[in-house]
């Protein structure tokens, strides 16, 4: 089983659509859950954070953690071309600055104009 | 976010020359930081971890004699690539980790393209 599970995709959703990205990890210790943005030839940037069980908005995203189910989500409300990107998931085991992330292998989003 | 930066941004050398990469957290202090590669369509691989005044942790199959690491300051570090080959043409990225907000938030660096010719 790998340590973080997300669905490859890729996913595609059509512009002002809900788009829903799952993320799955074996680690119940895990404790700190970041999600970042990747566009083709970028490196990732950080668009999420959450560390409580269930939701957090910021803006157009909405980040929901489960513990209990050891699941971890990323919605984007009113999608736009401009978030076509790989989305990579990525679980930390403790809240110290040495914690290593484990990143997941990305879901691919594309949003259609 | 937070601002990490990373120079050069790309880079053309010669095989068997060497290149070094820096890597600076510019607004605020990073304990720990990070060195990844990544190849073309592939997932980030972390090469190492390196502590500031510490010796770098290396991951398994990388070459600490190959990929050199120092983590001198809490805003600086570098990675030098030491006798370059084809197959170490990569995309480099350094991440920079430290108490920010309330958390512990990791942020990568724009990411330098090595290649080797």
């Amino acid at each position: 089983q790998k340590e973080v599970e997300q669905n490859s995709g890729p996913l595609s959703v059509p512009e002002g659509a809900i788009a829903s990205l799952n993320c799955t990890y074996s680690d119940r210790g895990s404790q700190s859950f970041f999600w970042y943005r990747q566009y083709s030839g970028k490196s990732p940037e950080l668009i999420m954070s959450i560390y409580s069980n269930g939701d957090k908005e910021d803006g157009r995203f909405t980040a929901q953690l489960n513990k209990a189910s050891q699941y971890v989500s990323l919605l984007i409300r009113d999608s736009q071309p401009s978030d076509s990107a790989t989305y990579l998931c990525a679980p930390s085991r403790r809240e110290t600055s040495g914690s290593r992330l484990t990143f997941g292998e990305g879901t691919q989003l594309t949003v259609n104009p | 976010g937070a601002v990490v930066s990373q120079h050069p941004s790309r880079v053309i050398c010669k095989s068997g020359t060497s290149v070094k990469i820096e890597c600076r957290s510019l607004d605020f202090q990073a304990t720990t930081m990070f060195w990844y590669r990544q190849f073309p369509k592939k997932s980030l691989m972390l090469m190492a971890t390196s502590n500031e005044g510490s010796k770098a942790t290396y991951e398994q199959g990388v070459e600490k004699d190959k990929f050199l690491i120092n983590h001198a300051s809490l805003t600086l570090s570098t990675l030098t690539v030491t006798s370059a080959h084809p197959e170490d043409s990569s995309f480099y990225i350094c991440s920079a980790r430290g108490e920010r907000g309330g958390g512990y938030e990791q942020y990568f660096g724009p990411g330098t393209r090595l290649t080797v010719t």
